[in-house]
């Protein structure tokens, strides 16, 4: 049972909506990174944080996509203005060291744009 | 481009049978690490072997790691129904982020 928590599990968006997703990490995990992964079932790395702090996000999210992990509220992916190629599974994983120890994801917010 | 990927889409046994998925990488690493995905839900992580260690064992579960070859292989004998799942490999090359490979489905039939 994954103990990271996301919601919603599914949202439904028109094209030029905003969608909203949020996590809540594990406790005591300080590392948060948000994946992106598409019917081929391939991830993309989007952004992660430790704590507060982003350490690493790719241009996609610099432009259409923000996210932010503020103190003691859940972390949140927002898409500003929902775009077709924009249809997948959003999975969040936290992490108590990084990249190079395990990642305990979510069971994902599935993002379909109509 | 794939920075680590297993080398088929789809593999079928039978229960009980034994099952191997193979990946290969292209740069240096610092550890390797085995995910399972089943459907509706989100990535578990079955191993992580690290570039000093050529094998690992997690109950009936054998990854193996072969730096000079950049590739690992994940091994499941006894294979039961509800090992029926996505694999991925997924490596850590220095960067902030773990790169996955596109996934091998397994399906274990009764």
């Amino acid at each position: 049972n994954s103990k990271v928590i996301q919601t919603p599990r599914y949202l439904v968006k028109g094209q030029g909506q905003k969608a909203k997703m949020r996590c809540i990490p594990e406790k005591g995990h300080p590392v948060v990174f948000w994946y992106q992964q598409n019917k081929n079932n391939e991830f993309k790395f989007l952004i992660n944080f430790q704590n507060q702090e982003v350490l690493q996000q790719i241009d996609m999210t610099e432009k259409r996509f923000s996210a932010e992990c503020p103190s003691n509220s859940p972390c949140s992916l927002e898409i500003q203005s929902s775009e077709a190629g924009d249809s997948a599974l959003y999975l969040c994983a936290s992490s108590l060291y990084g990249a190079g120890n395990t990642l305990y994801f979510g069971e994902g917010s599935r993002l379909i744009v109509v | 481009s794939q920075l680590a990927e297993e080398n088929l889409w789809a593999l079928s046994v039978h229960e009980g049978e034994s099952v191997t998925v193979n990946c290969s990488y292209k740069t240096s690493i610092t550890a390797l690490q085995w995910y399972r995905q089943k459907s509706g839900e989100g990535p578990a992580q079955l191993i992580l072997i690290r570039s000093n260690e050529r094998e690992k064992r997690n109950g009936r579960l054998r990854a193996t790691l072969d730096t000079s070859s950049q590739s690992s292989s994940l091994s499941i004998t006894a294979t039961r129904c509800e090992d029926t799942a996505v694999y991925f490999c997924a490596t850590h090359q220095g960067g902030r982020a773990l790169i996955f490979g596109t996934g091998t489905t397994v399906s274990v039939s009764p």
